[in-house]
C-alpha cells in the first residue's frame, strides 16, 4: 500500500530534550515536507525537499532541522523542544512539489512538550 | 499577505441533504485548487482538485465549483453521509500550496 509512514503517533518529552520524528514513503517520491497544525492557523509548512540531499525553509522553520539522506526517509529534529512546539505535525510528500495530484500525507504525530 | 480562509468553521448537515463549504483564496496567481479531508486521528486526505481553466468538477458524490472572479471556492456534497463528518480545507497552489484553516462538518441523525 502506497503510504507515508510518521513515528511516533504521539509523544510527550520535556524541554530541551532533543527528540526525532520520522518520516517514510514508499511511492518513490522526490518531494517531501514537513508541516504543523495548530488550531485556527490551519498547516503551516516547516521544511521541504526537493529531492536528496536538498532542504529548505518553509513558513515556520526556528527551532526545527530535516535531513534528506535517502530519497524515501525525511526526519523531523527538535535538537531542544520548547512548549511553543506542542503541535500536530504532519509529513506529506509528492512526485514533484506542484504534484496534479497533491501530496499523500502521513497520520500525524502529536507531540507535547511540557 | 496571502491567505486561504473559510467563512464558517463548522457546519451542521442533517443526513441525506447536501452540504456546502466555502473558501475564499486571494492569490490571482493561484492556478490550481485541492480540497482534503481530515478525519478525525489522521491525516488530510486528497478529495477533488481543479484547475483554474475550469469552472466545475464533478467527482463521486462531490463536486468543486470556482470562481475566479471572487476567488471563491466550493465544495459541494451530495446526500451527505455520516462518514462525510470530518474537517474539510482547501489548498491553493500558484508557487507553493497554502492550505486553509479548516470547516468541520458535523453529520446530524
Amino acid at each position: 500500500e502506497a503510504q507515508v509512514t510518521q513515528n511516533p503517533r504521539y509523544l510527550i518529552t520535556v524541554t530541551g530534550k532533543k527528540l526525532t520524528v520520522t518520516c517514510s514513503q514508499n511511492m518513490n517520491h522526490e518531494y517531501m515536507s514537513w508541516y504543523r497544525q495548530d488550531p485556527g492557523l490551519g498547516l503551516r509548512q516547516i521544511y521541504y525537499s526537493m529531492n536528496v540531499e536538498v532542504t529548505d525553509k518553509g513558513d515556520v522553520p526556528e527551532g526545527y532541522k530535516v535531513s534528506r539522506k535517502e530519497k524515501r526517509n525525511f526526519p523531523l529534529i527538535l535538537e531542544s523542544p520548547s512548549p511553543n512546539q506542542t503541535s500536530l505535525y504532519f509529513c506529506a510528500s509528492s512526485s514533484t512539489a506542484f504534484s496534479s495530484y497533491g501530496y499523500t500525507f502521513g497520520s500525524g504525530t502529536r507531540l507535547t512538550v511540557v | 499577505g496571502e491567505s486561504v480562509g473559510l467563512h464558517l468553521p463548522t457546519l451542521s448537515v442533517q443526513e441525506g441533504d447536501n452540504s456546502i463549504i466555502n473558501c475564499a483564496y486571494s492569490n490571482s496567481a493561484s492556478d490550481y485548487f485541492i480540497w482534503y479531508k481530515q478525519e478525525s486521528g489522521k491525516g488530510p486526505q486528497f478529495i477533488i482538485d481543479i484547475r483554474s481553466n475550469m469552472d466545475k468538477r464533478q467527482g463521486q458524490r462531490v463536486t468543486v465549483l470556482l470562481n475566479k472572479t471572487v476567488k471563491h471556492l466550493s465544495l459541494q456534497i451530495a446526500a451527505t453521509q455520516p462518514g462525510d463528518s470530518a474537517v474539510y480545507f482547501c489548498a491553493e497552489n500558484a508557487y507553493k500550496y497554502i492550505f486553509g484553516t479548516g470547516t468541520r462538518l458535523k453529520v446530524l441523525a
